[in-house]
């Protein structure tokens, strides 16, 4: 129950186009949900987060969609561009410290120039 | 501009070694995470800690072990260190309260035990 799970393991875009991430969930005690974007080398960092009380959250090019009765979420990326080649991964969290935080295994994103 | 530091990228340790692992943030969180990243599998929390000398077991805290005693640093520890630890260790910090719970992650560390 504490599983999120992540789709596709892997996506190759052409740049300017839309890649979309999907997650998926089933403890319903998880109120935030974050994506976070990994560079190579670097430690992840978050990319945009969101609550359960609304259906979707626009930052710049980065949209989640969120379906609470399904369980599901996903991030869009609108007119991608090579520097958006990272891995994301979504997670979602409860507990008052944030310390039921679980990650997702990771989608590596390629935008081909 | 805030700041999660690791003592060290890249560490090679023989199996048995005693292997120590130090995160340190200037952000005065009082939450602070040790993670292990493996392909297909994601982030994987080993132990968190939310106050000095506090810490609690994540979903894989065997073979591991951590300390703090500042509010600024967390340390993991490998007892005994194994092959099948080799893997990418990242630490975090995160503040209490507020509207979000956003962790701030250091640049990982690369353990490879032989």
């Amino acid at each position: 129950q504490q599983q999120v799970k992540q789709s596709p393991q892997s996506l190759i875009v052409q740049k300017g186009g839309i890649p979309i991430i999907n997650c998926a969930y089933e403890n319903t005690a998880f109120d935030y949900f974050p994506w976070y974007q990994q560079f190579p080398g670097k430690g992840p960092a978050l990319l945009i987060a969101i609550r359960p009380d609304v259906s979707e959250k626009k930052e710049g090019r980065f949209t989640i969609s969120f379906n609470k009765s399904a369980k599901q979420f996903s991030l869009h990326i609108m007119d991608s561009q090579p520097g958006d080649s990272a891995t994301y991964f979504c997670a979602a969290s409860t507990g008052n410290y944030g310390q039921n935080f679980v990650f997702g295994p990771g989608t590596r994103l390629s935008v081909l120039p | 501009d805030v700041k999660v530091t690791q003592s060290s990228r890249y560490l090679v340790k023989r199996t048995g070694e005693k292997v120590f692992l130090e995160c340190v943030q200037d952000m005065d969180h009082e939450n602070m995470f040790w993670y292990r990243q493996d392909p297909g599998l994601g982030l994987r929390l080993i132990y968190f800690s939310y106050d000095v000398k506090m810490k609690e077991k994540g979903d894989i805290p065997e073979g591991y072990s951590v300390s703090r005693e500042k509010k600024e640093r967390f340390s993991l520890i490998l007892e005994s260190a194994s092959t099948n630890q080799t893997s990418m260790y990242l630490c975090a910090s995160s503040a209490t309260g507020g509207t979000t719970r956003e962790q701030y992650f250091g640049p990982g560390t690369r353990l490879t035990v032989t």
